[in-house]
């Protein structure tokens, strides 16, 4: 079935750094979904995409739907302990994959140090 | 405000006993999941359903059933034959079909 390779699985970094991760699968995606979880609570959507290329903006976080539609990056820029968390990619398959559902990458965890 | 609502936050029972989840949510969605996450881990599907009174198995469905009674509600049963029931639980909608999903805030259920 599709899957979705997230990386990294965890980062840890200085308050004020930049951050990237990336979302990669085998299989086409037509949406790619960007959420957040903090520690016991549910995840909350950052970004969505819809389009191959498309690059959105949420405050200082960054979204681009891949060329291939098979990948998608996120970028936080500025990083702040608040951005503690983890973050997961998600997607739904092209319809040629005769699934409706929404496939969730493993996260990744990112922790800012002061 | 609208969204969703998962009660209660904790939930402690004895091994044997079902237990029932709820979930309701006032943001006129059609379509509700249920979503299992264990410590480290990403989100498994549970169940789904895309209309009232239809709803379709999800990855790992053995051991929990649902119903859709109404728009507003998904509530989810654990049962006895569900082997390893401790993990916390996550409640979702969604407009309709392939549009993001939004959560409820989890259940964390500890069966001992």
């Amino acid at each position: 079935g599709q899957q979705l390779n997230q990386s990294p699985q965890s980062m840890f970094i200085q308050e004020g750094e930049d951050v990237s991760m990336n979302c990669t699968s085998s299989s086409i995606f037509n949406t790619w979904l960007w959420y957040k979880q903090d520690p016991g609570e549910g995840p909350v959507l950052l970004i969505a995409l819809y389009k191959a290329g498309e690059l959105t903006s949420n405050g200082r976080l960054t979204a681009q739907f891949g060329i291939t539609r098979k990948d998608s990056f996120l970028n936080i820029s500025a990083s702040i302990p608040s951005d503690v968390g983890i973050y997961f990619c998600a997607g739904y398959p092209d319809p040629s994959y005769n699934t409706d559902k929404l496939i969730f990458g493993t996260g990744t965890r990112l922790q800012v140090f002061p | 405000d609208g969204g969703i609502t998962q009660s209660p936050k904790y939930l402690f029972r004895k091994e044997g006993q079902n237990v029932t989840l709820s979930c309701e949510q006032n943001l006129n969605h059609d379509a509700m999941y249920w979503y299992r996450q264990d410590p480290g881990q990403g989100l498994r599907l549970i169940y789904y359903s895309q209309i009232v009174n239809d709803f379709q198995k999800g990855d790992i469905a053995e051991g929990y059933s649902v119903s859709r009674e109404k728009k507003e509600s998904f509530p989810l049963t654990v049962t006895s034959a569900q082997k390893n029931p401790t993990a916390f639980y996550l409640c979702a909608s969604s407009i309709q079909g392939f549009s993001p999903l939004h959560f409820g805030n989890g259940t964390r259920l500890t069966v001992t």
